[in-house]
């Protein structure tokens, strides 16, 4: 599978401060979805994005799915330490089959 | 919620030996259910999907005799990893696909940490 480009790679930060991460592709995807992974564990869907230009929020969390189909972004507003961890980013296309971007590892300093 | 549980969740074992991991949907039956790897601070790789009564379909560069996927029911797929060799050391997590399309359907095992010695 292709594996999507996730910018930063890495994030260290204060509580309290915004985040943002994106993610972009060569080819299309029409679904495209954010995944929190802590460590030793599974990742876990934060939002999923269905339509082309659809901006989606859950709790501090928003995302957006590109018109262009080829990008995403994640943005996490008033950031705590519990938001620790990897974020990974995911497109989908027919098969079901998930393909990830790198990966951004968030640190929160208190 | 919907739960998929994956064991074990750690397993050391010598050079040579094989092991199995499991992965079940405990409250709800998965005709797919998909396997990825995950080394140290790296994306989650797709290694195979797995349909149910039928053979898995393997990524390209993934060996299918050496990762064996078993899918006999719906609410089991296992992988056996056969002689193992220490560059199989990694995390592998399963996921388990309900009903339609949509991804919100897809669920993630908490994974098994293989360390081959």
């Amino acid at each position: 599978g292709q594996q999507l480009n996730q910018s930063p790679q890495s994030m260290f930060i204060q509580e309290g401060e915004d985040v943002s991460m994106n993610c972009t592709s060569s080819s299309i995807f029409n679904t495209w979805l954010w995944y929190k992974q802590d460590p030793g564990e599974g990742p876990v869907l934060l939002i999923a994005l269905y339509k082309a230009g659809e901006l989606t929020s859950n709790g501090r969390l928003t995302a957006q799915f590109g018109i262009t189909r080829k990008d995403s972004f994640l943005n996490i507003s008033a950031s705590i330490p519990s938001d620790v961890g990897i974020y990974f980013c995911a497109g989908q296309n027919s098969g079901y089959a998930l393909n990830f971007g790198k990966g951004t590892s968030l640190l929160v300093t208190p | 919620g919907a739960v998929v549980s994956q064991h074990p969740s750690r397993v050391i074992c010598k050079s040579g030996t094989s092991v199995k991991i499991e992965c079940r949907s405990l409250d709800f039956q998965a005709t797919t259910m998909f396997w990825y790897r995950q080394f140290p601070k790296q994306s989650l790789m797709l290694m195979a999907t797995s349909n149910e009564g039928s053979k898995a379909t393997y990524e390209q560069g993934v060996e299918k005799d050496k990762f064996l996927i078993n899918h006999a029911s719906l609410t089991l797929s296992t992988l056996t990893v056969t002689s193992a060799h220490p560059e199989d050391s990694s995390f592998y997590i399963c996921s388990a696909l309900r009903g339609g399309a949509l991804s919100e359907k897809l669920f993630f095992g908490s994974g098994t940490q293989l360390s081959v010695l």
